[in-house]
């Protein structure tokens, strides 16, 4: 069964430091989407995706956060310049088409030190 | 998007239903109900959803209300690997409603 992958499965970084996290949907997704879950809190929406456009963003997905799908496969999140409170499990879902059911990578657990 | 509550926790014994509720007296007539699971911080997992008819799929059942307020998630016989959060997302069918809403969840501890 396709699944959702996402690297790397964990990442230390320096605050201040750039992260960029990747995923590969499933291959005949068009729909992306970026959650993300501190410890112990509620999962979280960032961002949604599709034709090379974010097409919502939430209040959390601020100027330090981009997103970009470089070729067929890859769709990746970038954190400009880490902040502590990044510290996170970050989670890339795909979907083939609007309104279908998301699904959902293993995630990658962030620590900014 | 629609409003959810369920039960913050809940136990089951292994080879028994687990009935989970959820409460969305608000939900809209185009909201769907969906059920996700997270294992111990892994990837939220689809389980099921569902409009107005119930559903049954290989891991589980969802019945729905006839007024639509509420619905139950039924995993038929819980087994160990089943224990894990479970959230009931109202998700709207408007352009601005593909996000998913995840509330608190109700974490169900299934015991021997």
């Amino acid at each position: 069964e396709p699944e959702v992958t996402q690297t790397p499965s964990h990442q230390v970084t320096q605050m201040g430091q750039e992260v960029i996290l990747r995923c590969v949907p499933i291959s005949n997704h068009l729909y992306f989407y970026w959650y993300r879950q501190i410890l112990g809190q509620k999962v979280e929406f960032l961002v949604s995706f599709y034709n090379n456009e974010i097409s919502e963003k939430s209040e959390i997905f601020d100027d330090q956060f981009s997103v970009e799908r470089p070729d067929g496969s890859n769709f990746t999140l970038k954190i400009r310049s880490t902040k502590l409170e990044d510290s996170a499990m970050y989670f890339c879902a795909s979907t083939p088409g609007w309104l279908e059911t998301q699904y959902f990578g293993p995630g990658t657990r962030l620590l900014v030190l | 998007d629609a409003k959810t509550t369920q039960p913050p926790s809940m136990d089951c014994a292994e080879g028994r239903a687990a009935n989970l509720p959820c409460n969305h007296s608000t939900i809209s007539g185009n909201e769907y109900v969906y059920w996700y699971r997270q294992i111990h911080s892994q990837g939220p997992q689809y389980i099921i959803h569902g409009l107005k008819n119930n559903e049954t799929n290989e891991m589980a059942s969802l019945i729905i209300t006839e007024d639509r307020k509420s619905s139950t998630l039924i995993l038929p016989h819980a087994t160990l690997r089943d224990t894990a959060v479970y959230y009931c997302i109202v998700r709207s069918i408007k352009a601005a409603g593909n996000k998913l809403t995840f509330g608190g969840g109700t974490r169900v501890l299934v015991k021997p």
